[in-house]
């Protein structure tokens, strides 16, 4: 039984840059969320998708995020353009049709410099 | 208003002692869930424990217990028996809306938490 995966686990890159990221959600599962959580910080919503229907965007998304779930299965989050405040922890987490708990992966830590 | 408060920043607990993570909410959707996370150092958030706004009974998962007090909008997290495994920081979190529908899902701040052997 494999959880989630998250690609790559860390992340360091220069301001201007653009970055993306993976999310493989528990199999089967067919909802698929993003969060960011910066230091001393909960997780926030950032996106959510069911299948590969991207159903809510968090106004924290600007117009240089973009997310993809291209087959209802893994999920891709692009950074455009990175700035210093982008530095963060992205987490991805997936949930079942039906249930209430969301699993979470183990986080891409993003810093920019 | 902020919907999920945690208000203890730390928290001590000798091993193999019990302590009480404190969290209030704050929603006037008459459908909801609450959960609890644990975030070691490591950075992945692991669940704990969900209680439904319409269960009756408090939830439990092994040491766990949710302290679930409706009409005072508080879901305290009980840790029994605690580890030194157990330091780590402990999220709050809510979910509005029916249950098997949409997620979207609010944290706390959290609370670190730290066993001393």
């Amino acid at each position: 039984d494999t959880g989630v995966s998250q690609d790559p686990r860390h992340k360091i890159t220069k301001r201007g840059q653009n970055v993306t990221f993976r999310c493989d959600p528990i199999s089967e599962h067919n909802r698929l969320y993003w969060y960011r959580q910066t230091l001393g910080q909960g997780p926030e919503f950032l996106t959510y998708f069911q299948n590969e229907a991207q159903l809510e965007k968090s106004r924290l998304l600007s117009d240089r995020f973009s997310a993809e779930r291209p087959k209802g299965s893994f999920s891709t989050l692009e950074i455009q353009r990175t700035e210093q405040g982008d530095s963060a922890m992205y987490l991805c987490a997936s949930s079942d049709r039906g249930e209430d708990t969301q699993y979470f992966g183990p986080g891409t830590r993003l810093t920019v410099l | 208003a902020q919907k999920i408060t945690q208000t203890q920043p730390g928290m001590f607990v000798q091993e193999k002692e019990a302590v009480t993570l404190d969290c209030t909410y704050d929603t006037s959707d008459p459908s909801y869930g609450l959960f609890w996370y644990k975030q070691p150092s490591s950075g992945e958030m692991i669940f704990l424990i969900y209680q439904g706004s319409y269960d009756q009974q408090n939830a439990t998962e092994g040491r766990y217990s949710l302290n679930f007090q409706k009409a005072r909008k508080s879901a305290n997290l009980v840790i029994s028996a605690s580890q030194l495994g157990d330091s780590a920081m402990y999220f709050c979190a809510m979910r509005e809306g029916g249950s098997g529908g949409y997620q979207k899902v609010t944290f706390g701040i959290g609370t670190k938490l730290q066993v001393i052997p």
